[in-house]
């Protein structure tokens, strides 16, 4: 079946610019994660979703950073007033249910955002 | 101390060595614990979970130290497409995972 998907796969933008980048999880997993993975680093959590919930946002950088999820499914991650810091890989996981053991995350390819 | 640590590498070995990579990590009441393969310019995906007792999936082979508080991943055999950066992530909590930086991995020809 289709697997996690991410659009757009490359987003170029001005400083001071909004930018929306969009997930869509695997049908039927119920948790979702967004991440930042800057070059030659490991992925930084930015915020977690069970269904369209968000119970934890403390990996968002700033309040420039916000994300919603619809209908237990797409997820939307938005970044305000961009800055050269921001440009990064966004990567989005999911996965059937949110705790460990077998429970495998599936990665989308990733949003490459360049910020100019 | 960052909460999950890994030595980026890179670790260049020729074909058919074994090699083997360690991931620490400080918060001892972490119960699971993952081995992720990342290709340049590409997502993680999944390489094997890390179970208690140690587990082998044909050339690799995880482990678990919870005394010292780190796992380990071994790979024998070593083949050019073992080339890649391996993440290790922990799992904190009953939902938040926690991944190293990664270790870069090269076999040579």
């Amino acid at each position: 079946g289709a697997g996690v998907s991410q659009s757009p796969s490359n987003k170029v933008t001005e400083k001071g610019k909004d930018v929306e980048l969009r997930c869509d999880p695997i049908s039927g997993h119920t948790a979702l994660y967004w991440y930042r993975q800057s070059l030659g680093q490991g992925l930084e959590f930015l915020i977690y979703f069970q269904g369209n919930s968000a119970p934890d946002k403390s990996g968002l950088p700033s309040d420039r950073f916000s994300a919603e999820r619809t209908g237990g499914s797409v997820s939307t991650l938005t970044i305000q007033r961009t800055q050269q810091e921001d440009s990064a890989v966004y990567l989005c996981a999911s996965s059937l249910i949110p705790s460990g053991g077998d429970n495998e995350q599936f990665f989308g390819p990733g949003t490459r955002l360049t910020v100019l | 101390r960052k909460e999950v640590e890994q030595d980026p590498g890179p670790f260049n070995v020729p074909e058919g060595a074994t090699v083997a990579f360690n991931c620490t990590y400080s918060n001892s009441a972490s119960q699971s614990f993952f081995w992720y393969r990342q290709d340049c310019r590409k997502e993680p995906k999944l390489l094997m979970s890390v179970y208690s007792s140690g587990n082998e999936d044909g050339r690799f082979t995880a482990q678990l130290n919870r005394a010292s508080q780190y796992i380990s991943l071994l790979i024998r055999d070593s083949k050019l497409s073992d080339s890649a950066t391996y993440l290790c992530a922990v799992l904190s909590g009953t939902y938040k995972y926690i991944f190293g930086t990664g270790t870069r991995l090269k076999v040579l020809a």
